[in-house]
């Protein structure tokens, strides 16, 4: 069956510390892999998506993820965090079949950054 | 609208009523989910709708749960005599239909209580 597991579930940091939120999916199908954040009070919206091609993907707001097939994940990473990146944040496979197009979501992890 | 939207935003219910749930997908969306976020849970695919083929309902979890969609507009969901389980934040979620994958735009989500 497919799944999604995000090994850390509460992260703590400084501001300007640097953050790896792990993701491992199990999945035989060809991925689409996704990560999406929830800012307190708003609803999910997407950070970065990798599809197909340079395994390492950029997204908005200096987030980068490197999708690694041999070990089937999808880690997200920031260089220096600010506080307004506390949130929570989800990792997803899109599992996609001749009927569907789900997207099979993990935990979550909570990131609260600290000035 | 800009975004998928859904009401009631909030959903306070007694053990046993039936509510029901409303999502307006983003406009030339042609696929349209739900999902189910429980308390400190990651999200659970419900149903996913694909234009005129025949839904994936493979998440629903008990048959109190029914979907349906009009066309490629708005999506009704439906949960016949609640059970506090039920409590959680329903989102719904829609996407274009696009070569190659498709990102899924979410909206704010219904918080139900069922007391």
């Amino acid at each position: 069956a497919q799944s999604v597991s995000q090994h850390n579930h509460h992260v703590i940091l400084s501001e300007a510390a640097s953050l790896e939120l792990g993701c491992n999916y199990s999945y035989g199908g060809t991925v689409n892999l996704f990560w999406y954040v929830q800012y307190p009070g708003q609803h999910l919206q997407l950070l970065l998506k990798y599809f197909s091609g340079d395994p390492l993907v950029k997204g908005i707001k200096g987030f980068e993820a490197e999708f690694i097939k041999s070990k089937f994940s999808f880690n997200l990473r920031k260089p220096s965090v600010q506080w307004s990146d506390t949130a929570e944040y989800f990792c997803a496979v899109n599992a996609k079949s001749y009927n569907t197009d789900k997207l099979i979501f993990g935990t979550g992890t909570r990131l609260q950054v600290f000035p | 609208g800009a975004g998928v939207s859904q009401s009631p935003s909030n959903k306070v219910t007694e053990k046993g009523k039936d509510v029901e749930l409303r999502c307006d997908p983003i406009s030339g969306h042609t696929a349209l989910y739900w999902y189910r976020q429980r308390l400190g849970q990651g999200l659970e695919f419900l149903i996913y709708f694909q234009g005129n083929s025949a839904p994936d309902k493979s998440g629903l979890p008990s048959d109190r749960f029914s979907a349906e969609r009009t066309g490629e507009s708005v999506s009704t969901l439906t949960i016949q005599r609640t059970q506090q389980e039920d409590s959680a934040v329903y989102l719904c979620a829609s996407s274009p239909r696009l070569a190659g994958g498709n990102e899924q735009f979410f909206g704010p989500g219904t918080r139900l209580t069922v007391l």
